[in-house]
């Protein structure tokens, strides 16, 4: 069975510059959450969604925002880029489980130049 | 505020050695509590979480961890490491009544296995 898939693994951008980064939950599981980890820092929750609705927030600027589709893949967005977002982003997905047990994908590596 | 404290950034160890990782907490009340490796260029994978009940609790690759409430402590162990056990792990914690996805991870403790 496939695991949590995110895409691009790496990309490279520019102060300034928009991002979208894109997660596909395991099959069967319909909440996704999103988490910022900056080198040598745990990782930190930016977003979570279920069903397609918002279900949380972190303390992340109006920059950042997300959205969960039909089919319950969603999409990272981040709008002008700072130097400071740079950094691993991470897909969790959820499914019946217990809170907390999350499965997560293996990142995407954004760099901002 | 609420908070994971990883006291031991780097940690290294012999292989076959023991290994105790330490983790607290700071909530108002006890949170369910979870360990998280994550080996280089990895997602992150659950090692085991500890809701109520038995303060001992078992997970995989023979980890195991303790939870102190007079410690506000949630101690991973593991009697023999093994080289391939060379990784970041992260201690976590979400609320009670939270939905579940919001986990805050401490900072991590990178752990190095010599020979």
């Amino acid at each position: 069975d496939a695991g949590v898939t995110q895409s691009p693994t790496h990309l490279i951008k520019t102060r300034g510059q928009q991002v979208t980064l894109r997660c596909s939950p395991i099959s069967g599981h319909k909440s996704v959450s999103w988490y910022q980890q900056v080198l040598g820092q745990g990782p930190q929750f930016i977003f979570q969604y279920y069903e397609k609705e918002e279900r949380g927030r972190g303390n992340f600027p109006d920059r950042f925002s997300a959205r969960q589709f039909p089919n319950y893949s969603s999409e990272l967005n981040v709008n002008a880029l700072l130097l400071g977002d740079s950094a691993l982003y991470l897909c969790a997905s959820r499914g019946q489980g217990e809170a907390g047990e999350l499965f997560f994908g293996e990142g995407s590596r954004l760099t901002v130049l | 505020a609420q908070s994971v404290t990883q006291p031991d950034i780097h940690i290294t160890v012999s292989e076959g050695a023991s290994l105790e990782l330490r983790c607290n907490y700071s909530y108002g009340a006890t949170p369910y509590l979870f360990w998280y490796v994550q080996s280089p260029g990895q997602g992150l994978q659950l090692l085991l979480k500890y809701f109520s009940g038995d303060t001992l609790v078992q997970g995989i690759k023979g980890f195991e961890a303790e939870f102190k409430r007079s410690q506000s402590s949630f101690n991973l162990r593991k009697p023999s490491v093994h080289w391939s056990d060379a990784a970041e792990y992260f201690c976590a914690v979400v609320p009670l009544n939270n939905a579940g996805n919001m986990l805050t991870f401490g900072g991590g403790t990178r752990l190095m296995v010599k020979p």
